[in-house]
């Protein structure tokens, strides 16, 4: 079965700080990876993905991710955050060749951006 | 591409009524959609996977009469919450699925905030 941890319920950073937002997972195989973002009542908004290549995976909004096999993880980061950055992250897993299966999401983790 | 439009985003009912909520692939055939329930401040919780032309797959636990969800077609699957109660409110979000490169992932729809009174 897939899972998704996300350790973190809540990361602080000051503006123009460096940010991490964390994620391991547990798939069978290699997997699929993405992050998604979502603002107050609004639905998911697709960041990033990891399907094969590089590990090193740039998305939206100058975030990136990093594809760590052996420690089965794959933060999401941004060299400077900004106030808008501030919402609710969320990383998901599928297994490759898994048809019509849905993502397995983690619980989510919540970004504040202080000025 | 792969646009997903949810509708309505927000809706408000009374007890006992029903609300319908669509979901549409604008650009492509969403040959799965997938429907979720978020609690406040908690992650997406899976209550169907619905492909299209056949009956909706139903996690456990998630009653298959009350959450009605058709997928009559490859652009578009409604779920309707019926006899709705307050305990029902929650946010609605819906993802697609397409064939090809569109398989990889799931784009999902703005959301549905249902509030019953």
């Amino acid at each position: 079965a897939q899972s998704v941890a996300q350790p973190e319920d809540q990361v602080n950073v000051a503006e123009g700080n460096p940010l991490t937002v964390k994620c391991t997972y547990s798939v069978s195989g290699n997997p699929y990876l993405f992050w998604y973002v979502q603002y107050p009542n609004r639905g998911l908004q697709f960041l990033l993905k990891y399907i094969t290549g590089d590990n090193l995976v740039k998305g939206s909004y100058g975030f990136e991710a990093e594809f760590n096999k052996s420690q089965t993880s794959f933060h999401l980061k941004k060299p400077s955050a900004l106030v808008s950055d501030s919402a609710l992250y969320f990383c998901a897993v599928r297994a490759p060749n898994s048809g019509n299966t849905p993502l397995v999401f983690g619980k989510g983790t919540r970004l504040s951006v202080i000025a | 591409g792969a646009v997903v439009s949810q509708h309505p985003s927000r809706v408000i009912c009374k007890s006992g009524t029903s609300v319908k909520i669509e979901c549409r692939s604008l650009d492509f055939q969403a040959t799965t959609m997938f429907w979720y329930r978020q609690f406040p401040k908690q992650s997406l919780m899976l209550m169907a996977t619905s492909n299209e032309g056949s009956k909706a797959t139903y996690e456990q636990g998630v009653e298959k009469d009350k959450f009605l969800i058709n997928h009559a077609s490859l652009t578009l699957s409604t779920l309707t919450v019926t006899s709705a109660h307050p305990e029902d409110s929650s946010f609605y979000i819906c993802s697609a699925k397409g064939p090809g490169r569109l398989n990889t992932e799931a784009f999902f729809g703005q959301g549905t905030r249902l509030t019953v009174v």
